[in-house]
């Protein structure tokens, strides 16, 4: 009974490389959400998926790209790293809409140098 | 640009004490407000959620919402030195498509 599983847990880049980071969820839930969390800056919405088959911006949507693969996998992929992504990344699910409470995976630590 | 706003803290309490942590938001629509639980260097962890006007309790935890001033707080009774951690308040957007988390309050119970 994983529920939000991640991966990797911890990563280091050079700047202009490339890298998925995956999420996968066992929750049968429809909605899934990537977060970055940045000290002071508390969780802020990169992308999110209401459903399978759709994806939209969130707050900082920047630099980043998102793929709902099916039902349960969401992956967040950065197609030219740079320093000011170096943080911690959330994956999220919901079983719909925001009503309804999000469970959050256990992170991906990102450093890029 | 919708806010969640939150006092970061710390918020220091003796052991056995209530600690009482708020939040307030901007979009008036927002129906959804959930409170989590991060401990350091871990995932936010759900604690409780409220969707209409007054108390909801769970254990020692205790939301209260007020939608015409714009507030939700967590009441924590007989605090425990487990409970230090941040607190995020999340509350969602009037189109019921996405959360906004504010910054979060740092607990610290003392023993």
């Amino acid at each position: 009974n994983a529920g939000v599983t991640q991966t990797p847990k911890f990563q280091v880049l050079k700047t202009g490389q490339s890298m998925t980071l995956q999420c996968a969820q066992d929750m049968n839930h429809n909605s899934m959400y990537w977060y970055r969390q940045d000290p002071g800056m508390g969780l802020r919405l990169i992308y999110y998926s209401a459903s399978e088959g759709t994806t939209d911006k969130g707050e900082v949507p920047n630099g980043y790209n998102v793929s709902r693969l099916n039902k349960r996998e969401f992956s967040l992929r950065l197609e030219s790293a740079a320093p000011s992504q170096t943080s911690v990344y959330f994956c999220a699910c919901a079983k719909g809409t925001s009503n309804q409470p999000q469970h959050f995976g256990d992170g991906t630590r990102l450093s890029i140098l | 640009q919708k806010e969640v706003e939150q006092n970061s803290g710390p918020l220091s309490v003796p052991e056995g004490a209530i600690a009482s942590l708020n939040c307030t938001y901007s979009d008036r629509g927002s129906q959804s407000f959930f409170w989590y639980r991060q401990y350091s260097g871990k995932s936010p962890e759900l604690i409780m959620f409220i969707y209409s006007n007054g108390d909801k309790e769970d254990g020692r935890f205790t939301a209260q919402l007020n939608k015409a001033s714009q507030y939700v707080s967590l009441l924590i009774r007989d605090s425990q030195p487990s409970d230090s951690a941040t607190y995020l308040c999340a509350v969602s957007d009037s189109g019921y498509s996405t959360l906004t988390f504010g910054k979060g309050t740092m607990l610290l119970v003392s023993p």
